[in-house]
């Protein structure tokens, strides 16, 4: 099984810049793998913000954006706000018909 | 305004059967794929399984092959999982997710419906 790996913490400023990575066990990312990225905040479900690697949503801030990086999957925050605090988690399309997620980055905002 | 309504979860005793249903509304519920997601108490989320839009095509998690099956009704807007054979370890809030248009992926998520395997 294909196991789907995040940094597990970040720290960034307010009005600063992050990016957050999602790698497969199996080699790099590409396109085909039609990352998503989701943000989770306390007792809440979690939000959907990118599809397809850098499509976003109707509701994504526009602070949010993902790309492919390295042979990773990434999402940039920028211009980080107080309330994008939360855990990030990543969803790869594996093939052979599996979607896994990655283990989450908690995001402090500090 | 879409909505994702899970039911169906409780208490169950390892080896025992759940089944979990989600009734849909606000959009046209046969023409997205559905997804459910679980997510175990502080670990993150784990796909589980998905259905397309008629129901002809279904896959699911190793952890759950042989075990879940998922399953719609189109005419009533619902989505179902059937759990068998439940053990400790699936223990999670499970989550109904509809898939986006055109590419693999979701985008609105349920609220949830706890399910506890214990004796």
């Amino acid at each position: 099984q294909t196991v789907v790996t995040q940094e597990p913490s970040l720290t960034v400023s307010p009005g600063g810049t992050v990016t957050l990575t999602c790698a497969s066990s199996t080699g790099a990312v590409t396109s085909d793998y039609y990352p998503n990225w989701f943000q989770q905040k306390p007792g809440q479900a979690p939000r959907a913000l990118i599809y397809s690697t850098s499509n976003k949503h109707s509701w994504t801030p526009a602070r949010f954006s993902g790309s492919l990086l390295g042979g990773k999957a990434a999402l940039t925050l920028s211009r980080v706000q107080p309330e994008d605090e939360a855990e990030y988690y990543c969803l790869l399309d594996c093939g052979g018909g599996q979607l896994v997620f990655g283990g989450g980055t908690k995001l402090t905002v500090l | 305004e879409v909505q994702l309504v899970e039911s169906g979860g409780g208490l169950v005793q390892p080896g025992g059967s759940l089944r979990l249903s989600c009734a849909a509304s606000g959009f046209t519920f046969s023409g997205y794929w559905i997804h459910w997601v679980r997510q175990a108490p502080g670990k993150g989320p784990l796909w589980v399984s998905r259905l397309n839009e008629d129901g002809s095509y279904t896959s699911h998690a190793d952890s759950v092959k042989g075990r879940f099956t998922i399953s719609r009704d189109n005419a009533k807007n619902t989505l179902y999982l059937q759990m068998n054979s439940l053990r400790a370890e699936d223990t999670a809030v499970y989550y109904c997710v509809r898939g986006t248009v055109g590419a693999p992926g979701l985008d609105y998520w349920g609220q949830g419906t706890l399910v506890t395997v214990s004796s």
